[in-house]
């Protein structure tokens, strides 16, 4: 059980476009949802907390108007990066949680690369 | 201000050996510690999760233990094997948010 998915895994996008990275919760309803950034040999950031139903909170100095979060459901949240450039480039994780425990389950990640 | 060092940042050991990787925190008003598995290129996998009244967590040959006062957990990994090889994250967790160490990157030589 607990099984995250992301989609895509890798996109390609052209610098100045937006992209769309889904995070689904495939056995459990994710009351919480999370998303975090990854730059090469470093560890994970945590950009935003989503709740179902609720705006996200973003974390200090991360752009709310760039990253765009939705979670409009208990088992889907989206994050859309808005005119991406080259140094949005990373991999985005993302994770949920039931809210019973607190404890997070990851999903695969997705590779962004912004040409 | 909310930290979690993992040390060594880099380990590489013959197969078989014992080892022992560690993670400190700096505030011991933790909700749980999470050890994660990451491969190179991967998401997570989650290794163990320890409660803020537990002491310890076993699985398999995984053993992981924390001390809230001295803010320290360890993770054992006994009688390694070259598959152990990846970047294992330590996490504090605090009513819902976890807060990454750098990680700790182990190669196991067969």
């Amino acid at each position: 059980g607990a099984v995250v998915s992301q989609h895509p895994s890798r996109v390609i996008c052209k610098s100045g476009t937006s992209v769309k990275i889904e995070c689904r919760s495939l056995d459990f309803q994710a009351t919480t949802m999370f998303w975090y950034r990854q730059f090469p040999k470093q560890s994970l950031m945590l950009m935003a907390t989503s709740n179902e139903g609720s705006k996200a909170t973003y974390e200090q100095g991360v752009e709310k108007d760039k990253f765009l979060i939705n979670h409009a459901s208990l088992t889907l949240s989206t994050l859309t990066v808005t005119s991406a450039h080259p140094e949005d480039s990373s991999f985005y994780i993302c994770s949920a949680s039931s809210g019973s425990s607190y404890e997070q389950y990851f999903g695969p990640g997705t590779r962004l690369t912004v040409t | 201000k909310q930290e979690v060092t993992q040390i060594p940042a880099a380990l590489s050991v013959p197969e078989g050996e014992n080892l022992v990787l560690n993670c400190s925190f700096t505030d011991s008003a933790i909700y749980n510690l999470q050890w994660f598995r990451q491969d190179p290129g991967k998401g997570l996998t989650s290794l163990l999760l320890i409660q803020s009244s537990q002491r310890e967590q076993t699985s398999g040959r995984l053993n992981a233990s924390l001390d809230k006062s001295s803010g320290r957990s360890t993770l054992y990994i006994a009688a390694s094997q070259p598959g152990d090889s990846a970047t294992y994250l330590c996490a504090r967790g605090n009513t819902g948010k976890l807060i990454f160490g750098q990680g700790t990157t182990l190669q196991v030589k067969p």
